[in-house]
């Protein structure tokens, strides 16, 4: 059964460094969302993209946060400045149409030292 | 009067028992309600959907019901089994492909 893929599975990076996720969506999907957990907390949308651009996004996605489709098999998360509070895991999800449920990846875990 | 099942953030029960998880969702213009199984380091899973237009739906094992009335969503897993144990998350959408808002997740234990 198809997958979304993410990578890596476990960044650890300085405060104030940028961090790039990464996400392969399933190949036919046209939909695509990032969300973040928060360790033991439950599950917050960040962004949604369609047609290579932004569709909604969240009062979390403020300007430290960038989404980019750079080919057409990687969906990209950028986190700049990151700070101690963006510890968390972060997932990709994707969806085929509209009329079916959103598919997530297993996460990368965000560790800000 | 009917009850409202609580939330409850964890469930225990002994294998081959049946499980009810329950939701009480927030926005009354949502349309479409999903339950997501989420394992230790692992993402969430597609476990049942259903939109509003029914107040329930059956899959292998698994049932949704949904109460509009009192915006409740709940799951129920019958012959609850050892692989069963998760945590489970409700999900609701008020638009087509739009962004997904969750409930508090409930940990479900099974024991054998």
């Amino acid at each position: 059964e198809p997958e979304v893929t993410q990578t890596p599975s476990h960044q650890v990076t300085q405060m104030g460094q940028e961090v790039i996720l990464r996400c392969v969506p399933i190949s036919n999907h046209l939909y695509f969302y990032w969300y973040r957990q928060i360790l033991g907390q439950k599950v917050e949308f960040l962004v949604s993209f369609y047609n290579n651009e932004i569709s909604e996004k969240s009062e979390i996605f403020d300007d430290q946060f960038s989404v980019e489709r750079p080919d057409g098999s990687n969906f990209t998360l950028k986190i700049r400045s990151t700070k101690l509070e963006d510890s968390a895991m972060y997932f990709c999800a994707s969806l085929q149409d509209l009329n079916q449920p959103q598919h997530f990846g297993d996460g990368t875990r965000l560790s800000i030292l | 009067g009917e009850s409202v099942g609580l939330h409850l953030p964890t469930l225990s029960v002994q294998e081959g028992d049946n499980s009810i998880i329950n939701c009480a969702y927030s926005n009354s213009a949502s349309d479409y309600f999903i339950w997501y199984k989420q394992e230790s380091g692992k993402g969430p899973q597609f476990i049942i959907d259903i939109r509003s237009n029914m107040d329930k739906r059956q899959g292998q094992r698994v049932t949704v019901l949904l109460n509009k009335t009192v915006k409740h969503l709940s799951l129920q897993i019958a012959a609850t089994q050892p692989g069963d144990s998760a945590v489970y998350f409700c999900a609701e959408t008020s638009g087509a492909g739009t962004a997904l808002i969750f409930g508090k997740g409930t940990t479900l234990s099974v024991s054998s």
